[in-house]
């Protein structure tokens, strides 16, 4: 299965400030997709297709990458920013998602 | 709008079998394959397997063998996943998750407490 390793584990900043947010797959994927998750809550599809955000997404959110690795960006971050972000790839079976990225607002 | 309504929290003991149902609204059930997803508590995403609305066949991951059963109800647009034999490593939110490509749509989830 293809392992995606996400870094960092957890990261704090301020608003303002720009985030990025990697992730790392052990093989090559054509794709890979974001989601948000907030403490209590469902994930959310938030990035799908590499780089196209999902609806109601605010355009400070942007996605990039290629083969084997891919990043989130956000280019100045909010509070209401604040949650945990997966990656998860479909481009070999079986789907598998990174770990996650527990992003904090300081 | 698109909805993935899943049923209640649920508490059973060890050696017990639960059902939880997943009932889709907003679009037609049998175009989309649905998926399901655990995540135990504090833990990140981890993928069940899914089951072809269309056809009703379920596919499962490695680690949901034997005691994890998709099924569905497709005249009442739900899908449902039963475990049976319940152990303390079960305790989780088990989400569905409507897939196309990607995870569209999910579930609110179901915190499914095994304790004895």
């Amino acid at each position: 299965e293809t392992v995606l390793t996400q870094s960092p584990t957890t990261t704090a900043a301020s608003p303002g400030e720009k985030v990025t947010i990697t992730c790392h797959a052990s093989s090559s994927v054509s794709y890979m997709h974001w989601y948000q998750q907030k403490s209590g809550a469902s994930p959310k599809l938030w990035i799908y297709d590499t780089s196209k955000l999902a609806s109601g997404v605010p355009n400070r959110f942007s996605g990039s990458g290629s083969g084997t690795s891919y990043s989130l960006i956000i280019s100045s971050i909010e509070t209401e920013d604040a949650a945990t972000y997966y990656c998860q790839q479909k481009s070999s079976d079986p789907p598998t998602f990174g770990a996650g990225t527990k992003l904090e607002l300081k | 709008q698109i909805q993935l309504v899943q049923s209640g929290p649920e508490l059973k003991k060890p050696g017990e079998s639960v059902k939880i149902s997943c009932k889709a609204s907003g679009y037609t059930f049998t175009d989309y394959a649905m998926h399901w997803v655990k995540q135990a508590p504090g833990k990140g995403l981890k993928w069940m397997g899914w089951i072809n609305t269309y056809t009703g066949k379920p596919t499962y991951a490695d680690d949901f063998k034997g005691r994890f059963v998709f099924s569905l109800e497709a005249s009442a647009s739900t899908a449902n996943l039963q475990i049976s034999n319940l152990k303390n490593e079960d305790t989780a939110t088990y989400f569905c998750a409507r897939y196309w490509e990607y995870f569209d749509y999910w579930g609110q989830g179901v915190m499914v407490t095994v304790s004895s």
